[in-house]
């Protein structure tokens, strides 16, 4: 069975680093993309990052470029995502989600992990 | 960055009637591979986002087929045929044809 189980997320203080983790299973990670996305609390969806399992191309959104990394471990079956300088406005529910070979964005999404940037 | 206007923002609907949402996005979505990589999701209360539409008009696994998309360029639409009550929550047409990818607002369904 496909599925993706995010950790990592926690209470931070501003200027602070978080690294979140995303273990697949059910499918070779190396075949696929990948993604991080976001979700304030209320609000709607926020593309995060992209990489690519094959050649390791990379994208981030404007909002957390030179603050955010995006990673993975071929090994270990598992995205990261490494969060420094955070912001009040980086707290959300982070979602790492699977791009499908053929049908394209997010086919498969995992249960997310909160994070709070807060004094 | 592409746009992707959602309308209505909330849409009060009586169980076993139609109801559609409309995506427009500030450019064509036609990506140079000929294909046009609009997506449709739905986020129910406390869950996760779910891929039901793909490509405007490719259902996923599992998904019933009263959901049907539709459109083409920068005019979209999720179209329920008979609203279920399992049905309620946010909806969210998503493009990912240009970089970086654009989510809509997101479009509440409820049950009057």
């Amino acid at each position: 069975q496909v599925e993706l189980v995010e950790s990592g997320g926690g209470l931070v203080k501003p200027g602070g680093s978080l690294r979140l983790s995303c273990a697949a299973s059910g499918f070779t990670f190396s075949d696929y993309y990948m993604n991080w996305i976001r979700q304030a609390p209320g609000k709607g969806l926020e593309w995060v990052s992209y990489i690519s399992g094959r050649d390791t191309t990379i994208y981030y959104a404007d909002s957390v470029k030179g603050r955010f990394t995006i990673s993975w471990d071929n090994a270990k079956n598992s995205l990261y995502l490494q969060m420094n300088s955070l912001r009040v406005e980086d707290t959300a529910v982070y979602y790492c989600a699977r791009d499908g070979k053929w049908s394209g964005a997010f086919d498969i999404w995992g249960q997310g992990t909160m994070v709070t940037v807060s004094s | 960055d592409v746009v992707m206007t959602q309308s209505p923002l909330s849409l009060p609907v009586t169980l076993g009637q139609p109801a559609s949402i409309s995506c427009r996005s500030s450019q064509s979505l036609v990506h140079s591979d000929g294909n046009t990589y609009l997506n449709w999701f739905q986020q129910r209360p406390g869950q996760s986002p779910r891929r039901l539409i793909y490509k405007i008009s490719n259902r996923d696994s599992g998904v019933p087929d009263r959901f049907s998309g539709s459109g083409s360029g920068t005019d979209f639409t999720l179209k329920i045929s008979r609203v279920e009550a399992e049905d309620v929550g946010v909806y969210y047409c998503m493009q990912g044809t240009h970089w970086p990818r654009t989510f809509g607002q997101g479009t509440k369904v409820e049950i009057k």
